[in-house]
Order: structure tokens, then sequence, then C-alpha cells
């Protein structure tokens, strides 16, 4: 079945630094590909998105590639804000129209510092 | 512009009571999800509905209903809380074709 494994945290960060959170998958076919974001107290928003092999989603400064031989959707900001200070989860859903569910990984927490 | 809407925000039960968790959307999405979410433990699909009139297990379905009422709504009912399901409860429903889906701003239950 589908899976997703990303990195653990928590992760600590001082503002302005580069910030690499690491997903990879396992799924059949050709799944789309996601990042959510979840601030402190609130429900999951989505990040950004890519739907086929080499494709780029980004979204305030976050970007992350499809990379279809790695099996890989990394999750990358050049310089991060107190702001950005959530937890961030890697998902993956299937391109088959049956597959109707989202697999999630557990989530990373990310802390910045001023 | 709404999205997904839960109500209540909070809600604290006493072992053994029962109490019904309300989702809508307003984005004309044919499958609607539940999930719940404790620390430590990511997500979890409890239930899921790919079209009105539909409802699937997901994960941990034991000790819930679901309602798909019409293509908008999808409740959760807790039958007998029981402390183990202390948790954050979420709604999401899903976009297609690439299947994203938007959540709603959780229901925080607490049971004693």
């Amino acid at each position: 079945g589908n899976s997703v494994t990303q990195m653990e945290g928590p992760v600590t960060l001082s503002e302005e630094a580069f910030l690499t959170i690491n997903c990879t998958y396992t799924a059949t076919g050709y799944p789309s590909l996601f990042w959510y974001v979840q601030y402190p107290g609130e429900g999951l928003q989505l990040l950004l998105k890519a739907t086929k092999a080499d494709d780029k989603g980004s979204n305030k400064g976050f970007e992350a590639t499809y990379r279809k031989e790695t099996t890989s959707f990394h999750l990358e900001k050049g310089s991060v804000q107190v702001s950005d200070s959530a937890v961030y989860f890697c998902a993956l859903s299937g391109y088959n129209f049956g597959n109707e569910k989202l697999t999630f990984g557990t989530g990373t927490r990310l802390t910045i510092i001023p | 512009n709404a999205g997904v809407t839960q109500t209540p925000k909070f809600q604290v039960l006493k072992t053994g009571q029962s109490m019904t968790l309300q989702c809508a959307q307003d984005m004309n999405h044919n499958s609607m999800y539940w999930y719940r979410q404790d620390p430590g433990m990511g997500l979890r699909l409890i239930y899921y509905s790919a079209s009105e009139g539909t409802t699937d297990k997901g994960e941990v379905p034991n000790g819930y209903n679901v309602s798909r009422l019409n293509k908008r709504e999808f409740s959760l009912r807790l039958e007998s809380a029981a402390p183990s399901q202390t948790s954050v409860y979420f709604c999401a429903s899903r976009s297609p074709p690439q299947g994203e889906q938007y959540f709603g701003p959780g229901t925080r239950l607490t049971v004693t």
C-alpha cells in the first residue's frame, strides 16, 4: 500500500536559516504529492502540491520538487521566519480515480528562534 | 468563502455520553472525511464518504458512526464516549482531480 516517510522532528532553526524537511514515499501508479502546514490550534492548510514527475510546487517561499527517480518530495525554504513555526505534513493521493484517500506522514514540528 | 466548517469548536463529555460533531463544506466536493489527531500520532482516518449516500470505514472506526446527510454535510457520532476518544477531530473534503483535501478548523474533544 501507499506510505509516506518524513523527517523526524522536532527541528529548531534560527531565523533566516535554510530549511529542508525530507519526505519520501511508496506508492503504486502516479500519485499527487502535497505539503500541508498546521499552525498551533488550527486545522491543516494546503501549502503546495505537485501532480507529476519533475513538477515543482511553490508557495510563500517554500518549494518542493516531485522526484520520481528517488520517490522524494523534500520541502525547502531559503530563509525561514519566526512565523514559519508550525507542524508540516507530507502527503500523497493516488492517481487512480478509485483511490480517494490521502496518506500522511507523521508530521515534522518546526520551531524558528529569533 | 467558508470552505469547511465544523461545530462545536470545543466539547467536554463524561464517559458514556453521546454527541454528534457537525461538518459542512460549500465547495461542492463529492468526497468528505473524518480524521482524529492525537499527539505524536499524526492524522488517522476514521470514516470517509466518497459521495452522497455512501460511507466507508477508515483506519480507526470503532466507537464512531457517520452520516452523509447530503452533499454538503457529513456528521460524526460518538454513541458512548470513552476517555480514549479524547482527541482533536478534523473534517475534510476532497478536490478532484489531484485529490488535495481542505480541512476544517477542528473540534477539540475531552472525555473525562
